[in-house]
C-alpha cells in the first residue's frame, strides 16, 4: 500500500517560515491534502488539491507538490499555528485514503 | 453551514460490535457530490481511514484494509445520517472516532479531501 512519510517534528520561531514535508513515491501524480489538528480538536482542512486553500484559511498557508515530496508552507508563523499537521492522498490502486504519520509544529 | 453530529457509546466490550452514528445538517447523505467517511485516531496508529459511503445513482462503499471484513458503513436517508458498525472489537480498536464529509465540485470525481468533521467520539474497548 502507498506510504506517506512526514518528519515527526518541526520547530520555528514566531514570524519565521515553517515548511512541513510529505514524502511518497511519485506523489506529484496525486492530489495532496493537508490538515491541521490542535489538541482535543478534530482535524481542519488547510490545503486541498496540492495548493488550494479552503475558505477561511489564511493566505499564510500554501502548498506545493513536486517529484516525491509535497510541502505545506506557513509564512509569518504565529503561536496559534502550533499544532499537528497531516498530509493525505487517495491511493487509486488500493482505493484507500492514506494519511501521513503527522508532524508536530512547535513555535519556539 | 454543514455540520456533523456524532452519537454512540463510549465503552464497548471486547468481541462486541461498535456502533456510531453521524447526523448531517446542511447537506444530504444522498448528495451526488459528497462522500461520507469514518476515520479513527489513536496514539499508536495515528489517523486511520476506516471507510466511506457515497451515492452516484446507486450506493457505493470503500473500506480500509485494516478493518475490512469487520466494518459496515450504511447511509440512512430517512434520518439523513450514516453509521459505522465495527464487529468483533478488541482493545486495539480503542480510539477517537470521527465522521467527515468530502465534497466534490462535480459528480464524476469522488472527492477525498475532508472539509467537514464531526466532533469526535472517544471509544474504549474494555471489559
Amino acid at each position: 500500500s502507498y506510504v506517506l512519510t512526514q518528519p515527526p517534528s518541526v520547530s520555528v520561531a514566531p514570524g519565521e517560515t515553517a515548511r512541513i514535508t510529505c514524502g511518497g513515491n511519485n506523489i506529484e501524480k496525486k492530489d495532496v491534502h493537508w490538515y491541521q489538528q490542535k489538541p482535543g480538536q478534530a482535524p481542519v482542512l488547510v490545503i486541498h488539491y496540492d495548493r488550494d486553500r479552503p475558505s477561511g484559511i489564511p493566505e499564510r498557508f500554501s502548498g506545493s507538490n513536486s517529484g516525491n515530496t509535497a510541502t505545506v508552507t506557513i509564512t509569518r508563523v504565529e503561536a496559534g499555528d502550533e499544532a499537528d499537521y497531516y498530509c493525505q492522498v487517495w491511493d487509486t490502486s488500493s482505493e484507500h485514503v492514506v494519511f501521513g504519520g503527522g508532524t508536530k509544529l512547535t513555535v519556539l | 453551514q454543514v455540520q456533523l453530529q456524532q452519537s454512540g457509546p463510549g465503552l464497548v466490550r471486547p468481541s462486541q460490535t461498535l456502533s456510531l452514528t453521524c447526523a448531517i445538517s446542511g447537506d444530504s447523505v444522498s448528495s451526488d457530490l459528497d462522500a461520507w467517511n469514518w476515520i479513527r485516531q489513536s496514539p499508536s496508529r495515528g489517523l486511520e481511514w476506516l471507510g466511506r459511503t457515497y451515492y452516484r445513482s446507486k450506493w457505493y462503499s470503500n473500506y480500509g484494509a485494516s478493518v475490512k471484513g469487520r466494518i459496515t458503513i450504511n447511509p440512512d436517508t430517512s434520518k439523513n445520517q450514516f453509521s459505522l458498525q465495527l464487529n468483533s472489537v478488541t482493545p486495539e480498536d480503542t480510539a477517537v472516532y470521527y465522521c467527515a464529509r468530502a465534497a466534490s465540485a462535480n459528480i464524476v470525481v469522488v472527492a477525498d479531501a475532508m472539509d467537514v468533521w464531526g466532533q469526535g467520539t472517544t471509544v474504549t474497548v474494555s471489559s
